[in-house]
Order: C-alpha cells, then structure tokens, then sequence
C-alpha cells in the first residue's frame, strides 16, 4: 500500500552540485508529475510524464530535467543547483485526465 | 492562462462551526476539473474534493462540499462541524488546460479551528 515514493526527504547541496530526486509509484498510474512549494506560492508544476518514454514541461521548468524508462518511475535531475531551488518537491501521480493526484510525501531541498 | 485565487490567507473558526473557503478560477476553457486538497503541518498533500466544469451537482464528500457557481467562477470548499483536526492550509486548484496535463495551484488559506 505504498502509493508515491519520494527519497530522500531531505538534502542539503551546495550551489553547483547535482542530484536526482526519486520518484516511484506502485499503482500503476500512467500518469506522473513534479510540483515545487514554495512559502506563498502554492504549488508550481516543473515536468510530466503521461506514460513511459513521453515527458513534458509545466510551468517552471528551467534547471530540471525528466525521464521516463518505466510506468513506475520518475526521477528529476538537478544538473547545476542553485539556491532559487531551494523548495520543497513534491512527485505526484494519477490515473486519468480528471483524476485527483497522489502525492508524494516531498523532499525538502536547501541549496546554499 | 488558468488562474486561481484564494483571497483569505488566513481564518480562525470556533470547533464544531461550519467553515466556507473561497476559491475563485479564471479560465476561458469550456472543460475543466477543480479540486481541494489539504495540507496539514506534517506537509503531506491529501485529495478532498473533486468538482468537473460540466457536473450539475455540486460535490460532496462526507463533510465536505463543494458549493460550485460556474457562471460567477467561483468553487467555495464548505467543511460542515469543523474539528480540531481540520487545522491545515487548504489549496484551490485547476486543470492547467492549453495542452498541459497537469494543476494550477491557488496560493491556499491557512485554517485554523479553536476550542
């Protein structure tokens, strides 16, 4: 009963550095997604995926890159952190167009 | 491009009170969804309520409603008996449209309900 797996739930990188932040679901959703938090602003969309081998941007996509090998993982790459990237991520799935999304539990990211 | 708006940042409610959260939407699309979602201060995302631009009833779920009003673009979340446990911030979203799969978010209303 796992749902969406987010690792790690928290990092600390330095201005440069890269990461990837992993994202796996159990449900079998087609459908995968990456928002950023940050205070005030809501939640932002930064890349999708509708199935394997098909990603596009949302609206904040600069500085992050997607792929999709399989149904089940997501995972966002962080080439060159910086600290505008300091955030909270969130990964999120769902099953159709007007489906509600399953979240993640979120990475908390400090880039300094 | 889909706008959401939620105009009261915060809200303090006596327990048991009902509570009505506003969300208004801009958009020019003919189909979209809208859905609230809580937050609590653990920060998981939990899925409340879910209204299609088409539906002709409003949405409920247990106690929570959604009092929709397609023509003033409004989709007000109305929580009935409000406890202690629904102290959280709640987000207004859209589907983004134009293409894009995925939401827009509202900048949320923090609840916090009293004893």
């Amino acid at each position: 009963n796992a749902g969406v797996t987010q690792t790690p739930k928290f990092q600390v990188l330095k201005t440069g550095q890269s990461m990837t932040l992993q994202c796996a679901q159990d449900m079998n959703h087609e459908y995968m997604s990456w928002y950023r938090q940050d205070p005030g602003m809501g939640l932002r969309l930064i890349h999708y995926s509708v199935g394997a081998g098909i990603t596009d941007q949302g609206e904040v996509p600069n500085g992050y890159n997607v792929s999709r090998s399989t149904t089940e993982d997501f995972p966002l790459r962080l080439l060159s952190a910086a600290p505008s990237q300091t955030s909270v991520y969130f990964c999120a799935s769902k099953r159709g167009y007007n489906s509600p999304l399953h979240f993640g539990n979120g990475t908390r990211l400090t880039v300094t | 491009a889909q706008k959401i708006t939620q105009t009261q940042p915060g809200m303090f409610v006596q327990e048991k009170e009902a509570v009505t959260l506003d969300c208004t939407y801009d958009t020019s699309d003919q189909s979209y969804g809208l859905f609230w979602y809580k937050q609590p201060s653990s920060g998981e995302m939990i899925f409340l309520i879910y209204q299609g631009s088409y539906d002709e009833q409003n949405a409920t779920e247990g106690r929570y409603s959604l009092n929709f009003q397609k023509a003033r673009k409004s989709a007000n979340l109305v929580i009935s008996a409000s406890q202690l446990g629904d102290s959280a911030m709640y987000f207004c979203a859209m589907t983004l449209g134009g293409g894009a799969d995925g939401l827009t978010f509202g900048k949320g209303t923090h609840l916090i309900i009293q004893p």
